[in-house]
């Protein structure tokens, strides 16, 4: 079965920093790939996701990631993250009908 | 539009007793379904999911069982809970090809 890591478990940052979380599957073949959100309280809601096609992938709220086949990885990444952005994020891969999701990175906005 | 209900909101159960939650999909049909449970750190684990009525894979070995009676009904059950069943049990539906949606969650304490 595959898994999903995401490398950071909590990130601090100052408001208009740069962004970028890590997330690597361990999968061989045809996966689909998300990025969930949650933010404080609240439910997971889907910041982008990736099936075919351009492997930069634009999402809500300014956040993209790219995904690098022959890396195995699927980073989340923003120029200029907002005291808003404060949440968990998770990384989610999808092979079949079974759907894994990464341990999450708390990420903390200072204002 | 689909929705996905689930019950209850919270609940608070001794240990050895008996544990039943319940999570519904209206709107759509044939979905997949998943049982997770959140714990602070360790993300989003998969318990079992569902691709057809009385289809169940589960993922983790423990004493939690599921069922899906009907298309768009998925119960998570155990016969007697343990202190270590604590936690925030999310269910989710998705088609093929598509993300996952979730429900509000159960929040368990076993005591």
């Amino acid at each position: 079965a595959q898994s999903v890591s995401q490398h950071n478990h909590h990130v601090i940052l100052s408001e208009a920093a740069s962004l970028e979380l890590g997330c690597n599957y361990s999968y061989g073949g045809t996966v689909n790939l998300f990025w969930y959100v949650q933010y404080p309280g609240q439910h997971l809601q889907l910041l982008l996701k990736y099936f075919s096609g351009d492997p930069l992938v634009k999402g809500i709220k300014g956040f993209e990631a790219e995904f690098i086949k022959s890396k195995f990885s699927f980073n989340l990444r923003k120029p200029s993250v907002q005291w808003s952005d404060t949440a968990e994020y998770f990384c989610a891969v999808n092979a079949g009908s079974d759907m894994r999701f990464g341990a999450g990175t708390r990420l903390t906005v200072k204002p | 539009s689909q929705t996905i209900h689930q019950w209850p909101a919270t609940l608070v159960q001794p240990v050895g007793s008996p544990l039943s939650l319940e999570c519904t999909v209206e709107g759509t049909s044939n979905p997949n379904l998943y049982w997770y449970r959140q714990a602070a750190g360790r993300g989003l684990q998969l318990l079992f999911y569902s691709v057809g009525i009385g289809q169940i894979s589960s993922e983790v070995p423990q004493n939690l069982s599921a069922s899906r009676p009907q298309d768009r009904q998925f119960i998570l059950s155990s016969k007697k809970l343990l202190l270590s069943d604590s936690g925030f049990y999310l269910c989710a539906w998705r088609r093929e090809q598509d993300e996952q949606y979730f429900g509000p969650g159960t929040r368990l304490t076993v005591t």
